[in-house]
């Protein structure tokens, strides 16, 4: 079965300091795999995905991914985060049976950015 | 146009009443979810509808009835409502096939606290 492990439930980091937000997965197929973002009461929102070709993905907000088949990892980055990217931060794999599905997603990770 | 909007956005209600939660989407998808967000922000899937048709029912307790009249719209009525189903609740949608990979369009979510 396919799951998802975030391997860090709360990663604090000063302002305009870079940071990795860690992803591992377990798939026995062909994956998709996607970063989602949580605002305070908010719904999730889209911040990048893999589906194939390169292996490292741009998103939103200068967030990017690097998908590693080997090493079962889908890490997300930024190189300088701002007060504005604290939030919740999901990674999800996608289950497709036919022509339908789900997504699947990690613990989540709180990113907490501090002045 | 909110792609993926859901009615009301609050609910608070006694134990043992019964609720419904209301999704719409706008974006012509054919499948559409529950997911429930536990107080730990773990996000599990519900249910899953395509083209109106039930096709994920993850083990949850028969208190829990979703209904779609149609593709656009989900519905999710809970009877006798118990404390542990205090949650957020958000409804979602995809386009599967194609070169989507699955990606989910959530709506805002739905906050029931049962007391």
């Amino acid at each position: 079965a396919q799951s998802v492990t975030q391997l860090d439930s709360q990663v604090p980091v000063f302002e305009e300091a870079p940071v990795e937000l860690r992803c591992n997965y377990s798939s026995s197929v062909s994956v998709y795999l996607f970063w989602y973002v949580q605002y305070p009461n908010q719904g999730l929102q889209l911040l990048l995905k893999y589906l194939s070709g390169s292996t490292l993905v741009k998103g939103i907000n200068g967030f990017e991914a690097e998908f590693n088949k080997s090493q079962t990892s889908f890490h997300l980055r930024k190189p300088s985060v701002h007060i504005s990217d604290t939030a919740e931060y999901f990674c999800a794999v996608s289950v497709v049976s036919g022509n339908t599905g789900k997504l699947i997603f990690g613990q989540g990770t709180t990113l907490q950015v501090k002045p | 146009d909110t792609a993926v909007s859901q009615t009301p956005k609050y609910l608070v209600t006694q134990m043992g009443n019964d609720k419904s939660i209301k999704c719409e989407q706008n974006l012509g998808h054919d499948t559409m979810y529950w997911y429930k967000q536990d107080s730990k922000k773990f996000l599990k899937i519900m249910f899953s509808y395509n083209n109106k048709e039930l096709i994920i029912n993850e083990t949850v307790p028969n208190r829990f009835s979703p209904k779609s009249p149609d593709k656009a719209h989900l519905n999710l009525h809970i009877n006798s409502l118990e404390l542990g189903d205090s949650a957020v609740y958000f409804c979602a949608s995809s386009q599967f096939g194609g070169y989507s990979g699955g990606e989910l369009f959530f709506g805002e979510g739905s906050r029931l606290t049962v007391l």
